[in-house]
């Protein structure tokens, strides 16, 4: 079955450590997308990428990176530079801007 | 920057209610998406909508542009509809969606 895929659903890490958020997809999407859920706001783009080796700063990018080597995989790194890392994050596609996304389940990283 | 505001924060039905979802936006769009957010934190993409109206099932999306407004109805609203329903529009020709915090819903049997 086609869809996309997060992992790990829970993850936790010290402070000033580097995390990454692995986002995989099969629905050969070109379009890839990382969000941010904080309670009681509204989903906030970190990073999108329209297409392969391709990759655009959302909102609120700071602190994050990612890469896009290949077309199913758009990993996302919380680096120690983000202040408040704990949050829900996800990762979602899209066969372009025109169309549905389709959202992986989440991430829920907790820095302590 | 456009601003999305919906309309009610929460709202709690008794099974097979009629319920209506509202979200009002600031600038003009080029679509409007309805997404469903269940507990576990998954998100479903409901519809996505530029004029008109659309229905799938029990779920019907209206969008006016002249008002910058768009409702989401359920009929015969089900326990099952229980979570959190998000308005997201995209203006002009990017990739970027701006989120409204979303309305939580709960239908009791």
């Amino acid at each position: 079955d086609g869809g996309i895929t997060q992992s790990p659903k829970y993850l936790f890490r010290k402070e000033g450590q580097n995390v990454t958020l692995s986002c995989e997809q099969n629905l050969n999407h070109d379009a890839m997308y990382w969000y941010r859920q904080d309670p009681g706001q509204g989903l906030r783009l970190i990073y999108y990428s329209q297409i392969v080796n391709d990759f655009q700063k959302g909102d609120i990018a700071e602190g994050y990176s990612v890469s896009r080597e290949k077309k199913e995989s758009f990993p996302l790194t919380v680096t120690s530079a983000q202040k408040n890392p704990t949050a829900f994050y996800l990762c979602a596609s899209s066969i372009d801007r025109d169309t549905y996304a389709f959202f992986g389940q989440g991430t829920r990283l907790t820095v302590v | 920057k456009n601003e999305v505001e919906q309309s009610p924060q929460n709202l709690t039905a008794q099974e097979g209610e009629f319920i209506t979802i509202n979200c009002s936006y600031s600038v003009g769009i080029s679509a409007l998406h309805w997404l469903q957010q269940h507990p576990g934190g998954g998100i479903v993409s409901l519809f996505m909508l530029s004029s008109g109206k659309k229905k799938h099932g029990r779920l019907i999306a209206t969008i006016n542009i002249q008002e910058k407004h768009s409702s989401l109805h359920i009929t015969a609203s089900h326990p099952r509809d229980s979570a959190v329903y998000i308005c997201a529009v995209r203006g002009g020709s990017n990739y970027k969606l701006t989120f409204g915090k979303g309305t939580l819903l709960t239908v009791n049997p």
